[in-house]
């Protein structure tokens, strides 16, 4: 079964660009999905099937998938982005979902 | 807008059976690309899948549960459970419900989420 790893934090200032990565093997033939979880909160779906958006959310998240990493790109970091990102895939052999150990954003 | 929300006791013991509800809002639970899954965070550790049930109630489940959880739905009411027995401490974390949303083999989405319940184990 494919393993998802994720950094356990990434730290950026204010207005930079955090990329989270979440590694696999092969994973680049999955659609990965990003969720965004903040303390008390539902997650959020934030990127989807690689690399779409929901409605709703910003233009500054974005996603790629190729090779043994996908990315989630959040641009002009702001304090509210900050939260616990999760990447996810589904493993359609055994019928159940595979997901990263999540990544804490901090934002400086 | 679909809405989900838990319910269930916030405290139960050790050996004792935990029953959670996850009531849907706002729409049905009818169509058949869709299927009904429980989550948990315990404190300070990662997202677990607990598993999840379709339509027609045909469930999976996370293996590491040991045949422990069952998931059970009823359209006709617009809610879906979870019963996981026996209880240890290992089992006190958030619970969180959601909805799968099955757009391909391999692109199945949980959206939207419930708020989570926390669900306390102790003696």
């Amino acid at each position: 079964s494919l393993v998802l790893t994720q950094p356990p934090s990434v730290s950026v200032a204010p207005g930079e660009t955090a990329r989270i990565t979440c590694g696999g093997n092969n994973v680049a033939i999955k659609s990965v999905n990003w969720y965004q979880k903040k303390p008390a909160q539902a997650p959020v779906v934030v990127v989807y099937d690689d690399s779409d958006r929901p409605s709703g959310i910003p233009e500054r998240f974005s996603g790629s998938n190729s090779g043994n990493t996908a990315t989630l790109t959040i641009a002009r970091v702001e304090a509210g982005d900050e939260a616990d990102y999760y990447c996810q895939v589904w493993d359609s052999i055994n019928d159940h979902p595979v997901f990263g150990g999540g990544a804490k954003l901090t934002v400086l | 807008q679909v809405q989900l929300q838990e319910s269930g006791p916030g405290l139960v013991k050790p050996s004792e059976t935990l029953s959670l509800t996850c009531n849907l809002s706002g729409g049905s639970m009818s169509l058949s690309y869709w299927a009904w899954s429980w989550f948990r965070q315990p404190p300070g550790k990662r997202l677990e899948w607990i598993g999840d049930t379709y339509n027609n109630g045909r469930a999976n489940y996370n293996p590491s549960l040991k045949s422990r959880a069952t998931i059970s739905v009823d359209t006709s009411r617009n809610y879906f459970s979870l019963t996981l027995n026996p209880l240890t401490t290992a089992d006190t974390a958030m619970y969180y419900c959601a909805r799968r949303v099955i757009y391909g083999s391999e692109l199945n989405l949980f959206d939207p989420w419930g708020q989570g319940t926390l669900v306390t184990v102790s003696s």
